[in-house]
């Protein structure tokens, strides 16, 4: 019974390259949430799908980020030409439902780091 | 918007009880729920309070009151591995589908 799954665990990027992150809900749930931790800081919403749709981006910057949820697949957020202030930790979270529980399942995160 | 607020931290000695509280200055909102994050580790889902009043589960307690903004998580018999971080967090009811976060309380356990 695998719970959220997330890769890499760690990621090293030198400054303008691409880092792509992916996130496997747990079975079964269809929403798929992505934060941003940095240390020492609570966790800031970033974006919000569902399989093939991506329902509330509002907590994404406008350029250099973006995500998405295939039919088939992960969920990947994907960040191009990263900056150093990109260096954080990206959880992913996943629930079966809105509207009828506020538990979320969080993934072990990836920890960006950009050189 | 929301916000909220809670101590950075807290130290405490095994076997004690601990409250961590948890402020907060919303437009409106669903519940209050609460999440531990060990260092280096994912937030794990500890309590969900709904309703104003005292929810429990084993050794953590949660508490909501809606008119004095207000909620906290009571740890009762402390062990060396609560060590962790606490977030509390809500569900906007402006925007449905956001859940905000507190910045956390680091609670320390000392034996």
């Amino acid at each position: 019974n695998a719970g959220v799954m997330q890769n890499p665990r760690h990621l090293v990027r030198r400054r303008g390259q691409e880092a792509r992150l992916r996130c496997s809900p747990m079975k079964g749930h269809s929403h798929v949430y992505w934060y941003r931790q940095l240390p020492e800081e609570g966790l800031k919403f970033m974006v919000y799908l569902q399989k093939e749709n991506i329902i509330d981006e509002s907590g994404m910057p406008k350029e250099r980020f973006s995500a998405e949820f295939p039919k088939e697949g992960p969920s990947i957020l994907r960040i191009q030409q990263v900056v150093r202030g990109d260096s954080a930790a990206y959880f992913c979270a996943s629930s079966s439902q809105t509207g009828t529980t506020d538990t979320q399942y969080f993934g072990p995160g990836t920890r960006l780091t950009v050189l | 918007g929301q916000s909220l607020e809670q101590p950075s931290e807290v130290t405490a000695v095994e076997g004690a009880i601990v409250q961590i509280n948890c402020t907060y200055q919303t437009s409106g909102f669903y519940g209050l729920s609460w999440y531990q994050q060990h260092d280096g580790g994912a937030p794990t889902f500890l309590s969900y309070n709904g309703l104003d009043g005292l929810e429990e589960t084993g050794r953590f307690s949660s508490f909501l009151s809606r008119s004095d903004s207000y909620g906290y998580l009571l740890l009762q018999e402390l062990q060396m591995k609560d060590s962790a971080s606490y977030f509390c967090a809500v569900r906007a009811r402006d925007n449905f589908n956001k859940f905000y976060f507190g910045s956390g309380t680091k609670l320390n356990v000392k034996p």
